[in-house]
């Protein structure tokens, strides 16, 4: 089956600690991004990557690190958090770059930095 | 800046009404529009426009794209409880532009409460 997994699905951690939330994708896609999505805000891309060890910054990138090593994963790394990254994540992967009509989401990682 | 505007922010109907959403956008180097719906998980697509004036319709949801009022709205009708939901649009900017590989940026999304 076609998907974009995350993991972890929850987390509440403390300001500081570092966290990865991992982010896998079994269609062979080029590009994947992450969202952070907050009440009000919408979602908004912290980072993308268009292909292996190809990244680049979204709209709101402060705080947050990826790697594209492989092209199945994409980790998004917060080495110290703080509470206003508390939110709402999603990775999500599409074939190449301006295909988003056939983006697939991952479930979302509930982050609660305290 | 890219930037998308969604109205209403929050929308409650009865079942069977009809509603109409609003996404109005500023791009540079637009390509296309794209609607979502989320429900208590990851959006899931509903649409996407590229050409001005031609509807997509699915079942009871239609969409359609103005490009000259940078505008598009999505309309449902015989509203029911399982439309309700959060619904999001999204402009596409061509490879290359601001806001991302893809310009992928987002409206704040509608929240839309059907009653029975």
């Amino acid at each position: 089956e076609a998907q974009v997994t995350q993991n972890p699905r929850y987390l509440i951690t403390v300001t500081g600690k570092k966290l990865t939330v991992t982010c896998s994708q079994n269609m062979n896609h080029e590009y994947m991004s992450w969202y952070r999505q907050d009440p009000g805000l919408g979602l908004r891309q912290i980072y993308y990557s268009m292909n292996v060890e190809v990244t680049d910054k979204g709209d709101v990138p402060e705080g947050y690190k990826v790697s594209r090593k492989e092209k199945r994963n994409f980790p998004l790394i917060l080495e110290s958090p703080s509470p206003n990254q508390t939110s709402l994540y999603f990775c999500a992967s599409e074939p190449s770059s301006g295909r988003a009509y056939e983006q697939f989401f991952g479930p979302g990682t509930r982050l609660t930095v305290l | 800046e890219d930037k998308v505007v969604q109205s209403p922010l929050s929308l409650v109907v009865h079942e069977g009404d009809t509603v109409t959403l609003n996404c109005s956008y500023e791009v540079t180097n637009f390509r296309s529009l794209l609607w979502y719906k989320q429900e208590k998980k990851a959006p899931t697509f509903l649409f996407m426009l590229t050409s001005s004036g031609i509807e997509k319709k699915s079942g009871r949801l239609s969409s359609i794209l103005d490009k000259k009022e940078l505008s598009s709205i999505l309309n449902i009708t015989a509203t029911q409880t399982g439309d309700s939901a959060i619904y999001l649009c999204a402009v596409e900017a061509e490879v290359g532009a601001g806001g991302g590989a893809d310009g992928l940026t987002f409206g704040k999304g509608t929240h839309l409460i059907i009653q029975p």
